[in-house]
């Protein structure tokens, strides 16, 4: 069965800095591959899709890269609204598709 | 603008039922899946089952194959999903989602507000 490993878990970041979040499956997923993002109380909210592909609405300063088994969210320059806890999930060959464990940006 | 209103929260005791509405607005029912996603507290999202509106098939998590099932019905726009011999584990925020794309699957644009179940004796 699939693995989703996302990492680091935690990370603490200052606004204005850049931030670098990582997600590995154990097999691979082409582009099949999605970031969301959730804050608490909240749903989550997709951000991006196909890997790369930025969701409407979602502000420039949010990224993706990768393909295979190795993917990277990375956001530009934090603003407030961006503290969260952000989960990769795949939607490669279901059922199931699975969701990561989730990194938590925290404010440093 | 797209909606998802889910039903309200529940209390359940284990070995129970619950299901679980969706009305859905603002866009055409029948050619969007809906999947259901759970998530227990301070846990990652845990994706649960498929249907697709237009052909009534679905798909189901395997460690769930034979509690829950999902439905839509397309006179009223709403989805359904019902599990059974309800746990403790079981207790958790369940969401109904529609997909990005017309007759794609797997990526989940629009979000209900979510359902919150409590398995408790």
């Amino acid at each position: 069965e699939m693995v989703m490993t996302q990492s680091p878990a935690t990370l603490s970041v200052s606004p204005g800095e850049g931030a670098t979040l990582s997600c590995r499956t154990s097999q691979s997923v082409g582009t099949n591959l999605a970031w969301y993002q959730q804050k608490p109380g909240q749903a989550p909210r997709l951000l991006i899709y196909s890997a790369s592909s930025r969701a409407t609405g979602t502000p420039a300063r949010f990224s993706g890269s990768g393909s295979g088994t190795e993917f990277t969210l990375t956001i530009s320059s934090l603003q407030s609204e961006d503290f969260a806890v952000y989960y990769c999930q795949h939607y490669n060959n279901w059922p199931p598709w699975m969701f990561g464990q989730g990194t938590k940006v925290e404010m440093k | 603008q797209v909606q998802l209103v889910q039903s309200g929260n529940e209390v359940k005791k284990p070995g129970a039922s619950v299901k679980v509405s969706c009305k859905t607005s603002g866009y055409t029912f029948y050619d969007y899946g809906i999947d259901w996603v759970r998530q227990a507290p301070g846990q990652g999202p845990e994706w649960m089952g498929w249907i697709g509106p237009y052909n009534g098939n679905t798909k189901y998590a395997q460690k769930l194959q034979g509690r829950v099932t999902v439905t839509a019905d397309t006179s009223t726009n709403t989805a359904y999903m019902e599990l059974r011999s309800l746990t403790s584990d079981d207790t958790a925020m369940y969401y109904c989602v529609r997909e990005r794309r017309a007759y794609g699957a797997g990526v989940f644009s629009y979000w209900g507000q979510g359902t919150l179940i409590t398995v408790s004796s």
